[in-house]
């Protein structure tokens, strides 16, 4: 099945200690996007690549980084995570053009502890 | 800016009908989407719609009225699954998605 895959599930990290989250799709999908959840708050979006334009939130911190090396994989790094830092992150695709609207399809997301 | 209220949380009998409300106000509007979030999970998709009124999807519909900003989830005889939460998002201009903050549904038997 056509699917967004996050991997880890579950990450545990200490304070300071440069992290990597990846997500893959088999979608075909040209628009890849992160959010941000913390518990009972909405998604937040913290960037998007469109094809291979990077878009960055205006209030996305420097901590956070993404690359997209070709159209399947995405990352996100955080070089020094902080406490506040501690959230599920989700990967999501679009297929922008492509589709009556813009449905975004999630992956399970990753659970980010920081110690 | 944007911004997009939903009630917290509700609660409804198993079999029963439940309108989830959503109010918005954004700078700009391309249409608005339902999503279903079980606890720990991803957001799933439910509906869209872009244009005014209901959009019917088995025991799921959804409402739109863009002059209002303005629309509702309309869930039919619930089931105790339907308990998750349930996000509104507004998608404002192209590929950027804000979403409320979810209303937490319960089902009780």
């Amino acid at each position: 099945d056509a699917m967004v895959i996050q991997n880890p599930r579950y990450q545990v990290t200490q304070f300071g200690k440069p992290v990597t989250l990846s997500c893959s799709q088999t979608l075909n999908h040209n628009v890849m996007y992160w959010y941000q959840q913390k518990s009972s708050q909405a998604p937040k979006l913290l960037f998007h690549y469109y094809d291979k334009d990077f878009n960055n939130e205006a209030d996305t911190p420097d901590n956070f980084q993404s690359r997209r090396p070709n159209t399947s994989f995405c990352f996100l790094d955080i070089r020094s995570p902080g406490l506040g830092d501690a959230a599920m992150y989700l990967c999501a695709t679009s297929s922008e053009g492509l589709a009556v609207n813009n449905e975004q399809f999630f992956g399970p997301g990753t659970r980010l502890t920081v110690l | 800016g944007q911004n997009i209220d939903q009630p917290t949380e509700m609660t409804a009998t198993e079999g029963a009908i439940v309108q989830i409300n959503c109010t918005y106000q954004t700078s700009g509007f391309n249409g608005l989407f339902w999503y279903q979030q079980h606890a720990g999970e991803a957001p799933t998709f439910l509906s869209y719609n872009v244009l005014d009124g209901l959009e019917e999807k088995g025991r799921f519909s959804s409402f739109l009225s863009r002059s209002k900003g303005y629309s509702y989830l309309l869930l039919k005889e619930l089931q105790m699954k339907d308990s998750a939460s349930y996000l509104c998002a507004v998608e404002g201009s192209a590929r950027q998605l804000t979403f409320g903050s979810g209303t937490q549904l319960t089902v009780l038997p």
